[in-house]
């Protein structure tokens, strides 16, 4: 496709439950960005792939959460065990090369845990 | 750990007048910073961006600033309009890695 796509746009879910987001970045693009948006929030990053480096999951708020890059494209990140303070607007973006040049941004996903 | 500081969180100017945010960031080798614009429901979008080879930026509007020395950063709008009205944010890429690290944003209203 011609920009990075996010599925679902919207997911409610219940409390307690695991849910996958996933993330088809633009074709080519080495780096993909996982970050997190609360409500009037900013930017959360949350964990970084690049290349077939190892990811950088420094900034993954707790071992429920986790992700994978399969083949160097589609990211999935899957949150277990879902919490009320989970709820945000998850971005996924993917740049060229690193953090070195323009990343851009999917629509998102709206998550919200009930 | 690295971070980026972004001031002010809000700020509301009258259409025409200069609206100017300033960055921060820690890491002494970061050297590409971009700006991006955020409308309601959308994801982030570059407007501008510097690395840290040159001093200025500038496209139509929007200008850029950038002093090594003090690690800090700017972004200049001039003439502003209503549509100008969105949440901005500042980046660094840092670390040996150059992940992208984001600035907590601000609220740009602009007046008609």
């Amino acid at each position: 496709g011609a920009g990075v796509s996010q599925s679902p746009s919207n997911k409610v879910t219940e409390k307690g439950k695991d849910v996958e987001l996933r993330c088809d970045p633009i074709s080519g693009h080495t780096a993909l960005y996982w970050y997190r948006q609360s409500l009037g929030q900013g930017l959360e990053f949350l964990i970084y792939f690049q290349g077939n480096s190892a990811p950088d999951k420094s900034g993954l708020p707790s071992d429920r959460f986790s992700a994978e890059r399969t083949g160097g494209s589609v990211s999935t990140l899957t949150i277990q065990r879902t919490q009320q303070e989970d709820s945000a607007v998850y971005l996924c973006a993917s740049s060229l090369y690193r953090g070195l040049t323009e990343a851009f941004f999917g629509q998102g996903t709206r998550l919200t845990v009930v | 750990g690295e971070n980026v500081e972004q001031h002010p969180s809000t700020l509301s100017v009258q259409e025409g007048d200069s609206a100017v945010i300033k960055c921060t960031y820690s890491d002494s080798a970061s050297n590409y910073f971009p700006w991006y614009k955020q409308e309601l429901g959308k994801g982030p979008q570059l407007i501008i961006d510097i690395r840290s080879n040159v001093g200025e930026k500038k496209d139509q509007r929007i200008a850029v600033t950038l002093n090594k020395t003090a690690k800090h950063f700017s972004l200049h709008i001039t003439e502003t309009q209503p549509e100008d009205s969105a949440v901005y944010f500042c980046a660094a890429s840092i670390d040996s890695s150059y992940k992208l690290i984001f600035g907590s944003g601000t609220r740009l209203l602009v007046r008609p």
